[in-house]
Parts: C-alpha cells; sequence; structure tokens
C-alpha cells in the first residue's frame, strides 16, 4: 500500500530564510505527486504537482518541488520564506496506474512557522 | 475562478442523529470526492464518485455512510447515524480529468462536531 511520511510536524523559520519542507512516499511504482496548503480555516490549495517530464517543478507562490526516484522523495522548497507562507502543508500521493481516478493519500502535514 | 462550496461550514449534532453535508463541485467536473480529517490527523480519503455511482470506497466508508449526486449540481454526503469519532472536518473536492494530470480541486471544508 501506497504511505507518505512527512518529516517534522511543525517547521519554524525566520523571514527571508529557506524553506524545506520533506515528503518521502513508498510505492512500488512512482505515483503521481502533489503538495497542497491549507490556510488556517481554508481547504486545500494545491501548491504545485508532478505527473511526468521535468522532476524539479514550479508551483504558485515561489514554491517548488523535485520528484527524486532513487530517494523516493518529494521535498519542498522556496528560497526565501514570507509571513503570508504560514500555513500547514501536505503531501499526498495519488496512484499511477490504468483506472485510477485520483484518490489521494496524504502524509501528516507540516505547519510552517515564519518568524519575523 | 471557479470553485467548489461546501454547506454548512460549521454542524453540531447529537449522537445518533443523521446529518447532510452537502457539496456543489466545479460545474464541469466529472470525478467527485469526500475526505476526511479528524482534529490533528491527516487527511483520509473516504469515497470516489463518477457516471452517478461509487467508483472507490475506502474501509472507513461504511454502511453508515452515502452520497448522493440529486440533482446534477449537489454532492451529498450523508452519515446516518452519527457517532462521536465521525467528528472531523469532512472535504468535497471535484476533478476535471485532462489528460494523466490530476488536479482535484477542494472545498473549504465542514466541521462536523458530533455531542
Amino acid at each position: 500500500a501506497q504511505s507518505v511520511t512527512q518529516l517534522g510536524s511543525h517547521v519554524s523559520v525566520s523571514e527571508g530564510a529557506l524553506v524545506l519542507l520533506r515528503c518521502n512516499y513508498s510505492s512500488s511504482v512512482p505515483p503521481y505527486l502533489f503538495w497542497y496548503v491549507q490556510y488556517p480555516n481554508q481547504g486545500l490549495q494545491l501548491l504545485l504537482k508532478y505527473t511526468t517530464g521535468a522532476t524539479l517543478v514550479k508551483g504558485i507562490n515561489g514554491f517548488e518541488a523535485e520528484f527524486k526516484k532513487s530517494e523516493t522523495s518529494f521535498h519542498l522548497t522556496k528560497p526565501s520564506a514570507h509571513m503570508s507562507d504560514a500555513a500547514e502543508y501536505f503531501c499526498a500521493v495519488s496512484p499511477n496506474y490504468g483506472g485510477s481516478q485520483g484518490n489521494l493519500i496524504f502524509g501528516k502535514g507540516t505547519k510552517l512557522s515564519v518568524k519575523p | 475562478e471557479p470553485e467548489v462550496t461546501q454547506t454548512p461550514s460549521h454542524q453540531v449534532t447529537q449522537m445518533g442523529q443523521e446529518v447532510i453535508l452537502r457539496c456543489v463541485p466545479i460545474s464541469n467536473h466529472l470525478y467527485f470526492y469526500w475526505y476526511r480529517q479528524i482534529l490533528g490527523q491527516k487527511v483520509e480519503f473516504l469515497v470516489s464518485f463518477y457516471n452517478n455511482e461509487i467508483s472507490e470506497k475506502s474501509e472507513i466508508f461504511d454502511d453508515q455512510f452515502s452520497v448522493e449526486r440529486p440533482d446534477g449540481s449537489n454532492f451529498t454526503l450523508k452519515i446516518r447515524s452519527t457517532k462521536l469519532e465521525d467528528s472531523a472536518m469532512y472535504f468535497c473536492a471535484s476533478l476535471l480529468r485532462s489528460g494523466r494530470a490530476y488536479e482535484q480541486y477542494f472545498g473549504p471544508g465542514t466541521r462536523l462536531t458530533v455531542t
């Protein structure tokens, strides 16, 4: 069965510092990979996704993630944190096989705090 | 920009009561989902729905749960007899399958509190 592990339930960075949120997955076949962000009292918003092609994907708000098959990882980064980045971030995978209709399997989430 | 909407935003109910959570997916989307997030835990898949029938469900989605698309726009989740452990945030999502680029759009959620 596929699973997603996010290391660190809470990450705190200073404004302007690098953001690195870690995500590893377990799957016999590389799945589709996603990062979602959840602001307080809001739903989940897609930040970026990897399906095929270039392994470095860019998303909204300056975030990017790199799919590393050898490490089964899909870490999320942003060079310079902004106060508005404070939110909870969820890594998710979706099975990559014919007939899949996009059921998402989520990690436990990482709450990002940004200090002034 | 089109969005998924959910009502109510917060529902409080007593154990044993029936609740219906409502969702209006994006109008041209074809696949619909319910997920839940128990406080402090991860988001969990409940059920997916396509072509007016359930296409997949998780072990959480037992006989007390049902889904329906009654009128071509709403997508509902019914919990027949609520338990304390059903207290959670319930998210609806919809998907317009474009090639192989799955992109589910989520609603803001309904917080269900069972007392």
